[in-house]
């Protein structure tokens, strides 16, 4: 079946400009997850969000980062007023549940440059 | 919150040799051990897992150990392959069962010498 889609692939912007990241997680899952991987590093987590709860924001690293998920499905993480260090590669995952394990599955990322 | 210690950070072995990446973590309640790989432009994909009631588990080339004792868990490669070169993530869940924050070691850059 269809995985984690997410869209654009490359984003390139002008510092200042706002973006929008699109992530599709797979038909089902009620998590969703956005991390950010910079170049050459681990994954540093930003935002989740299950089912109907109040998100965890507990990541964004700014008031500049925000997200939603509408019907429980789609989720667009949105990033105000680009920064040179907002620079990297922004990875969604969606999981469920299964046997009391979380099993994460990646969408290829989108890779946003602003210059 | 959690602190996942991943070591080393970069790994380079002969084709056919071992490779061995080793994690280690402080929270005693964490039950769940992923192991991850991420090729060149992919996001990261499953490669195998440990639950907290197994100390040992293997996929054909690929095993995990995990020592809950000493809190530290391995992967261990065998008979390596240039396409298994890639980077390899460990991660946890610290505490059984929800939808908790995965914590994601800081990655093992490994390179397959033909």
């Amino acid at each position: 079946g269809a995985g984690v889609s997410q869209s654009p692939s490359n984003k390139v912007t002008e510092k200042g400009k706002d973006v929008e990241l699109r992530c599709d997680p797979i038909s089902g899952h009620t998590a969703l997850y956005w991390y950010r991987q910079s170049l050459g590093q681990g994954l540093e987590f930003l935002i989740y969000f299950q089912g109907n709860s109040a998100p965890d924001k507990s990541g964004l690293p700014s008031d500049r980062f925000s997200a939603e998920r509408t019907g429980g499905s789609v989720s667009t993480l949105t990033i105000q007023r680009t920064q040179q260090e907002d620079s990297a590669v922004y990875l969604c995952a969606s999981s469920l549940v299964s046997g009391g394990v979380n099993e994460q599955f990646f969408g290829p990322g989108t890779r946003l440059t602003v210059l | 919150g959690e602190n996942v210690e991943q070591h080393p950070s970069t790994l380079s072995v002969q084709e056919g040799d071992s490779a061995v990446i080793k994690c280690t973590y402080s929270d005693s309640a964490s039950n769940y051990f992923p192991w991850y790989k991420q090729e060149l432009g992919k996001g990261p994909q499953l490669i195998i897992d440990i639950r907290s009631n197994v100390g040992e588990k293997k996929d054909q080339r690929i095993a995990v150990t995990l020592n809950k004792t000493a809190k530290h868990f391995s992967l261990h490669i065998t008979e390596t392959q240039p396409e298994d070169s890639a980077v390899y993530f460990c991660a946890l869940n610290p505490s059984s069962g929800g939808y908790q924050k995965v914590t994601f070691g800081t990655g093992t850059k490994l390179q397959v010498i033909p």
